[in-house]
């Protein structure tokens, strides 16, 4: 079973549509990152979080929206999307801020943009 | 910055034969190595990683890598393989310096056949 829980799995939206994704962690973690994963593509990193401040952006468009409640909760907000935008979402998290330790990864939220 | 190169897409083996998955990176400064593996629907996780030390690491369920610092190679490696084994395969490096960065692979295909 997987320790980082990831909700909706599946998510179909149009492009005026706004929706969210959530990813939480119990474990204690730090660290806390979004990957986009297009099919038969590596992850790629979108956000981090440390220590629930944003340390990193990867020259994300604006219609994506990370948010950081507290430690333990993620959140990706989606606003105007395209269907380019379609794909696995996936949240990981890890103990620390270096990458000397394991990723955590959710099982994902598949989206489709129509 | 570092790169990594995973030169074999797709794997096919047959059940209890050896495979060899193929990583190379390329970095300017000292790097943490690792596997990662996804299994269909699913995200990443864990496999192995090489930080310091000895440079064979191996994993719970049969899989070893050896970290070549004069090849700049990091391959994973199985004497028998398990159709349980079919997977999606990710080497990933980090520098040592953290920054919370990971990249990935394109990734191989290991497809175990009866």
């Amino acid at each position: 079973d997987t320790e980082v829980t990831q909700t909706p799995k599946h998510l179909v939206m149009g492009m005026t549509n706004k929706k969210s994704l959530k990813c939480e962690q119990h474990m204690g973690h730090r660290a806390m990152y979004w990957y986009k994963q297009k099919a038969k593509k590596p992850p790629e990193l979108m956000f981090v979080y440390s220590y629930e401040k944003l340390s990193i952006n990867e020259s994300v468009p604006s219609r994506f929206s990370p948010e950081c409640p507290n430690s333990s909760l993620l959140n990706l907000h989606l606003h105007a999307l395209q269907p380019e935008d379609s794909a696995l979402y996936l949240c990981a998290s890890s103990e620390g801020t270096g990458y000397t330790g394991e990723l955590f990864f959710g099982e994902g939220s598949r989206l489709t943009v129509l | 910055a570092q790169s990594v190169t995973q030169l074999d897409s797709q794997v096919p083996v047959f059940e209890e034969a050896p495979v060899e998955l193929r990583c190379n990176y390329s970095s300017s400064v000292s790097v943490y190595l690792f596997w990662y593996v996804q299994y269909p629907n699913q995200g990443l996780q864990l496999l192995l990683k090489y930080l310091s030390g000895s440079t064979l690491v191996k994993s719970i369920n049969g899989f070893e890598a050896e970290f070549n610092k004069s090849q700049t190679s990091f391959h994973l490696r199985k004497p028998s393989v398990h159709i349980s084994d079919t997977a999606e395969y990710f080497c990933a490096v980090s520098g040592t310096g953290g920054g919370n960065k990971l990249t990935f692979g394109t990734g191989t295909q290991l497809k175990v056949e009866l």
